[in-house]
């Protein structure tokens, strides 16, 4: 199962960055994503489309549907500039868990 | 507070067989998952596999399979991952991260990463 994301994305303080993940019909699986800051372990902070792990700003959202998913960030702000990852579980073919390549979002 | 705690960093020759261990703690070992992922200098991330720590079943990923070998000790709370016919693509950064078992897939919470140096 393959995960298309855009490599980058730029966005200026306090506008909106949108990341999207591709993948077949990935509206009927879970998906997550993490936030990973230079040098850092990545962080999670949506997962199964559009909850928040408890600390992640309300300024963080997902939806899931047909086949993309969208990360939002509202209101960007200079330390959300990191890359973003989506991830998947195929639990409908190997088990396996899937990446995508990732996006780095600059904030001018 | 969960607390996932790894081992230190690696280095070894071409061929030779590395195990780093993962500890994790501040929950009940056995309602999670355990999974390592590996990230090269500058590339994403890249699921190796995981184990189920109270009947040590694996699932691993193909890209993976054959070199690697998860492991857990659950007197110990600690997960183990061992990569064996080491090369020099497998120098990277390898996390251990929780996968609750009652959830949708997300990996809550993750270690501070070991690097593996490959090199003659």
């Amino acid at each position: 199962y393959v995960l298309t994301q855009p490599p980058s994305v730029s966005v200026a303080p306090g506008e909106t960055a949108t990341i999207t993940c591709g993948g077949d019909n990935i509206g009927s699986y879970n998906v997550h994503w993490y936030q990973q800051k230079a040098g850092q372990a990545p962080v999670l902070v949506v997962h199964d489309g559009d909850d928040r792990p408890s600390g992640i700003p309300e300024r963080f959202s997902g939806t899931n549907s047909g086949n993309t998913a969208t990360l939002t960030i509202s209101r960007v702000e200079a330390g959300d500039e990191a890359d973003y990852y989506c991830q998947v579980w195929d639990s409908f073919r190997d088990q396996s868990y899937v990446f995508g390549i990732g996006t780095k979002v600059t904030v001018l | 507070e969960v607390q996932v705690l790894q081992s230190g960093a690696e280095v070894k020759k071409p061929g030779a067989t590395v195990k780093i261990s993962c500890n994790v703690s501040g929950y009940t070992f056995s309602d999670y998952y355990i999974h390592w992922v590996q990230q090269a200098p500058g590339k994403g991330l890249e699921w190796v596999g995981l184990i189920d720590p109270e009947d040590g079943d694996t699932v691993y990923a193909e890209n993976f399979q054959g070199r690697v070998t998860i492991i857990a000790d659950t007197s110990t709370e600690t997960a183990y991952m061992k990569l064996s016919s080491l090369r020099s693509e497998d120098t990277a950064l390898y996390y251990c991260a929780t996968v609750l078992k009652s959830g949708g897939g997300a990996l809550n919470n993750w270690g501070q990463g070991t690097l593996i140096t490959v090199s003659s």
